[in-house]
């Protein structure tokens, strides 16, 4: 089946620093999605990606879906203490087909 | 607008009883997914329904394990005969439509003793 290999696994940086964390996939995905998930909470949605290329914002993050389909990645710029927390990347390789999920990359951001 | 409701948020259970695990999903969707997640893992696919129809289980085992999504009333992840390896948190997505994003609910936390 389908894998999604997301790095680094963790990351322990300081209050204000950049962030930085990708994803690549064995296979073709239409579709890029970011999420993140607070403990004891489900997923959030930050950023969908549909085109190959399309770089997309929202607020201090920054996600690129990879001209090949096989990648993406998620910036986060000036990091607070609230981006602690499990990020993952998710794809979707078609219409009405399933999520494959990322193994996540763990933030701790120390003051 | 409420986002994706689960209930119940934990639920224990001893080995050989039943689990249900119920999902309201977010107002005019139509399009419900499970996942399972276990304690440092991603999440891993179960099943994608529309109303009244099973659309994809590909990542449900066949035994014990069964879902709908009635044309009234929330989706229903059924699980027989609990054991401990059922242990897990499972977590309700909706949407709208296919090409829309997922949104998730708070997910319910299975113990089985």
């Amino acid at each position: 089946g389908q894998q999604l290999n997301q790095s680094p696994q963790s990351m322990f940086i300081q209050e204000g620093e950049d962030v930085s964390m990708n994803c690549t996939s064995s296979s073709i995905f239409n579709t890029w999605l970011w999420y993140k998930q607070d403990p004891g909470e489900g997923p959030v949605l930050l950023i969908a990606l549909y085109k190959a290329g399309e770089l997309t914002s929202n607020g201090r993050l920054t996600a690129q879906f990879g001209i090949t389909r096989k990648d993406s990645f998620l910036n986060i710029s000036a990091s607070i203490p609230s981006d602690v927390g499990i990020y993952f990347c998710a794809g979707q390789p078609g219409t009405a087909s399933k999520l494959t999920f990322g193994t996540g990359t763990r933030l701790q951001v120390t003051l | 607008n409420a986002g994706v409701m689960q209930n119940p948020r934990h639920l224990v259970r001893r080995r050989g009883q039943e689990a249900r695990l119920r999902c309201s999903p977010m107002k005019g969707h139509s399009h419900v997914y499970w996942y399972r997640q276990l304690p440092e893992e991603g999440l891993k696919f179960m099943v994608y329904l529309q109303k009244e129809n099973i659309i994809d289980e590909s990542g449900m085992p066949k035994e014990r394990f069964s879902a709908e999504f009635p044309k009234e009333g929330p989706s229903i992840l059924r699980i027989q005969q609990v054991v401990r390896g059922d242990s897990a948190a499972y977590f309700c997505a909706s949407s709208p439509g296919m090409e829309s994003p997922l949104h998730f609910g708070n997910g319910t936390r299975l113990t089985v003793t």
